[in-house]
């Protein structure tokens, strides 16, 4: 069975520009969550989305945006860029939403490694 | 607030040596979850175990053991025969019962080499 895919695998902007992050969660997994790791740092968590709908948000402004497709794929979208968005940005899918019970075990894509110059 | 501490940032070892990776957490929550994740070079991280903060029994699974002691707030990692293919950057991760299942805190990893 395939994991969680993240497309693309590196990307290199400019500031101010913006960029879309894709990721496919584990079939059958309705629930993706997004983390971005900046070097040398644990992940820090940016979204959840469970069933299509959004159900947790970080600490992070409002140009990082994201959506979750009937499919449960989702896009994370960054406006703006800061040389400070740099980071791998992490999706990881989950059966569940909440945490508790069986199946709430978070498996984690590749990353997508974003430079922004 | 969550909170989780990996003091030591970085252990190197020589191969078959044993190996201890601390984790010290904090929260308020009487229910979590806590978790460790092995994260290589090619940086995909590899979910390790979870463990419930109502089973403080030890767990075992191969070369790896995990000593929960909620007295102490500790989750500590410990590789038995320690071999190459375990150099990688491991994470220790908290989640209260009842949040979100994303919002994982994470600690900020210990890098591991193990050396031939």
């Amino acid at each position: 069975d395939a994991g969680v895919t993240q497309s693309p695998t590196h990307l290199i902007k400019t500031r101010g520009q913006h960029v879309t992050l894709r990721c496919s969660p584990i079939s059958g997994h309705k629930s993706v969550s997004w983390y971005q790791q900046v070097l040398g740092q644990g992940p820090q968590f940016i979204f959840q989305y469970y069933e299509k709908e959004e159900r947790g948000r970080g600490n992070f402004p409002d140009r990082f945006s994201a959506r979750q497709f009937p499919n449960y794929s989702s896009e994370l979208n960054v406006n703006a860029l800061l040389l400070g968005d740099s980071a791998l940005y992490l999706c990881a899918s989950s059966l569940v939403g909440l945490a508790g019970g069986p199946g709430n075990e978070q498996f984690f894509g590749p990353g997508t490694r974003l430079t922004v110059l | 607030a969550q909170k989780v501490t990996q003091a030591q940032t970085e252990i190197s070892v020589v191969e078959k040596e044993d190996v201890t990776l601390d984790c010290v957490y904090e929260t308020r929550d009487t229910t979590y979850y806590l978790f460790w994740y092995k994260q290589p070079p090619s940086g995909e991280l590899v979910f390790l175990i979870r463990r419930n903060s109502f089973d403080e029994q030890n767990e075992i699974s191969g070369r790896y053991s995990w000593n929960f002691q909620k007295s102490t707030s500790s989750f500590n990692f410990t590789i038995t025969a320690s071999q190459v293919v375990d150099s990688a950057v491991y994470f220790c991760a908290l989640t209260p019962q009842g949040s979100t299942l994303g919002r994982l805190y994470f600690g900020r990893g210990t890098q591991l080499t193990v050396w031939p």
